[in-house]
């Protein structure tokens, strides 16, 4: 079955620096990679998805980067502020399958 | 306001009791989820349910029970088998496509 791969489980960065988290898959047959985030005491939002027919796709401030033949996709953050403090999860999906999450990344943003 | 809505926010179950977590949406989505968030982990799925009085076991199903009545409740039973229940609950449901879920502020699971 599927398994994803997060790195790393926590970052810290100065406000107005960038942040990257990258996620790494095993199933070739997973074709759509959400990111999620979650405040604390919150249930999980989603901020921004990509399908494997797209290898880069931006938001503002977000964008998310996806390698089908590495298999790995990231989340980019530029200007962090605080408010971008939080849990971030990544996962992958195959229709007709379940989503399979990541363990998550703690972000900080330091002001 | 559509959306999900899981009650109670925290929960307290003693030795032996069974507890139910119920989850409600007014998205008219087809598919609902259970999840289980443990710190530092990834959320793991309980159970699922594509259509009404149909559901599938998850990853972790065994000391958890469910049912599904009607397209808008989705409610989880915690039973006295579940031996470490102590976690964070989270429903979830998806539409005709099953890939964007929008998750529901979760349930707080506490053993006294």
């Amino acid at each position: 079955g599927e398994n994803v791969e997060q790195h790393p489980s926590t970052l810290s960065v100065q406000e107005g620096d960038s942040a990257v988290i990258k996620c790494t898959y095993s199933d070739s047959a997973s074709n759509y990679f959400p990111w999620y985030k979650q405040e604390l005491g919150k249930g999980p939002q989603l901020i921004i998805d990509i399908r494997s027919n797209v290898g880069e796709k931006k938001d503002q401030r977000i964008a998310v980067t996806l390698n089908k033949t590495a298999k790995h996709f990231s989340l980019h953050i530029t200007e962090t502020q605080p408010e971008d403090s939080a849990v971030y999860f990544c996962a992958a999906y195959n229709y007709g399958q379940n989503f399979v999450f990541g363990p998550g990344t703690r972000l900080s943003v330091l002001p | 306001d559509g959306g999900i809505t899981q009650s109670p926010k925290y929960l307290f179950r003693k030795e032996g009791q069974n507890v139910t977590l119920s989850c409600e949406q007014n998205l008219n989505h087809d598919a609902m989820y259970w999840y289980r968030q443990d710190p530092g982990q990834g959320l793991r799925l309980i159970y699922y349910s594509q259509i009404v009085n149909d559901f599938q076991k998850g990853d972790i199903a065994e000391g958890y029970s469910v049912s599904r009545e009607k397209k808008e409740s989705f409610p989880l039973t915690v039973t006295s088998a579940q031996k470490n229940p102590t976690a964070f609950y989270l429903c979830a449901s998806s539409g005709t496509s099953r890939e964007t879920q929008y998750f529901g502020p979760g349930t707080r699971l506490l053993v006294l």
